[in-house]
């Protein structure tokens, strides 16, 4: 268990819908980042928060969002939902920037 | 623009053998870092290394070890004396000055015992 949690675990939904991913880093650790795994387009890094603050940015499409709140959690808002956004979505924290990170279990999403 | 390269797309040793992961990445930043990652078969990822562009030096952690050559723009990643619990696909990673992280497309390890 690394500490991390990712809620919910699986995720079903419709084209066109919108979900919100949220993510519980391990306690005391400031970064958080995501990371969607699809079989299209491989792993992919989305974007990292560190203290609240967006830090980097990946391959984050306009209709995903993310935010860190005070208390060091995120979410991750996926909008206007495709088929090709189907995936698994990770996120992982660290106690600074890009120090070894810890992963969550994952969010599966299945747009259908 | 930023490319990790990871030619290998599978292999399969037996058990107690070594075996190499080859990374190879381009960039033009001079200042950037590299990433080795595991995902085994049940699908949780696991951090293994992160080393910045001005630390070439060899790193060995148990049976993990890490040859870095920027010479030859590889990263490559040693596994000795393999085992079944080693058998996953292995990422390799590309930070550079944008902070945008680039992953290889993976190498499945498949240990047999």
């Amino acid at each position: 268990d690394s500490g991390v949690t990712q809620t919910p675990k699986h995720l079903i939904t419709a084209t066109g819908q919108r979900v919100t991913l949220r993510c519980s880093p391990r306690s005391g650790d400031l970064s958080v980042y995501w990371y969607q795994q699809s079989l299209d387009q491989g792993l992919q890094f989305l974007i990292q928060y560190y203290n609240g603050e967006e830090r980097a940015k990946g391959n984050i499409l306009e209709r995903f969002s993310a935010q860190q709140f005070p208390d060091l959690h995120s979410e991750l808002n996926l909008s206007s939902l495709e088929l090709g956004d189907s995936a698994l979505y990770f996120c992982a924290s660290s106690p600074v920037d890009w120090d070894e990170q810890f992963f969550g279990p994952g969010t599966r999403l299945t747009v259908l | 623009a930023q490319k990790v390269t990871q030619a290998q797309t599978e292999i399969s040793v037996v058990e107690k053998e070594d075996v190499t992961l080859d990374c190879v990445y381009e960039t033009r930043d001079t200042t950037y870092y590299l990433f080795w990652y595991k995902q085994p078969p049940s699908g949780e990822l696991v951090f293994l290394i992160r080393r910045n562009s001005f630390d070439e030096q060899n790193e060995i952690s148990g049976r993990y070890s890490w040859n870095f050559q920027k010479s030859t723009s590889s990263f490559n990643f040693t596994i000795t004396a393999s085992q079944v619990v080693d058998s996953a696909v292995y990422f390799c990673a590309l930070q550079g000055g944008s902070e945008k992280l680039v992953f290889g497309k993976g190498m499945k390890l498949t240990v047999n015992p």
